[in-house]
């Protein structure tokens, strides 16, 4: 089954610096990979995803790219603000019938 | 638009009790999702329906646990006897067929 591995599990950038997430998966049949935010309390949400037929997606100061060949996909979050601290979890999905498997999550701190 | 509901938003009982968690996904959306989160194991997937039917059971972790959705717009995870290691936050979360999930708010189980 896929698995997926999401590195690092902290980061902490200074307000304004770029932040990049990574992450890679096993099962080459994936070919839907969102990025979920979760704050402090609250519900993971949905902030960007992109399907296997593209490389790269932009929406505003969020992006994200893929790499299929080498099975991996990465989350590039540019002039952090504080409000961008959050957890971030990347997914996969596992089949055709829209399961995802999501990784252990990274712990983004943005220092004012 | 309603988003995901789910109830209670709290639960605190006694080990040994009974515990129902409900869930009521968006209307239209056709796969509902029940995910456990934890510190230490992180966002697991414990079952999900598509079209009302359970697809794959495997992320439950004992036959203490169990899961229905009699209907489209209803699904309840129901744990039979609870156990302090029961502890966590269950959310659930539901997508068009293969489609981008969304997740309800989560119910914070405290088992004691």
């Amino acid at each position: 089954g896929e698995n997926v591995e999401q590195h690092p599990s902290t980061l902490s950038v200074q307000e304004g610096d770029s932040a990049v997430i990574k992450c890679t998966y096993s099962d080459s049949a994936s070919n839907y990979f969102p990025w979920y935010k979760q704050e402090l309390g609250k519900r993971p949400q949905l902030i960007i995803d992109i399907r296997s037929n593209v490389g790269e997606k932009k929406d505003q100061r969020i992006a994200v790219t893929l790499n299929k060949t080498a099975k991996h996909f990465s989350l590039h979050i540019t002039e952090t603000q504080p409000e961008d601290s959050a957890v971030y979890f990347c997914a996969a999905n596992g089949g055709s019938q829209g399961n995802l498997i999501f990784g252990k999550g990274t712990k983004l701190s943005v220092k004012p | 638009d309603a988003g995901v509901i789910q109830s209670p938003r709290h639960e605190v009982t006694e080990m040994g009790q009974e515990v129902t968690l409900r869930c009521k996904p968006i209307s239209g959306h056709n796969s509902l999702f029940w995910y456990r989160q934890t510190m230490m194991r992180g966002l697991e997937l414990l079952i999900y329906f598509n079209n009302n039917v359970p697809i794959d059971d495997s992320g439950m972790p004992e036959d203490r646990f169990s899961a229905k959705m009699p209907n489209a717009s209803f699904s309840t995870l129901k744990i039979q006897p609870s156990e302090p290691r029961d502890s966590a936050v269950y959310f659930c979360a539901s997508s068009p067929l293969a489609g981008e999930q969304y997740f309800g708010p989560g119910t914070r189980l405290t088992v004691t």
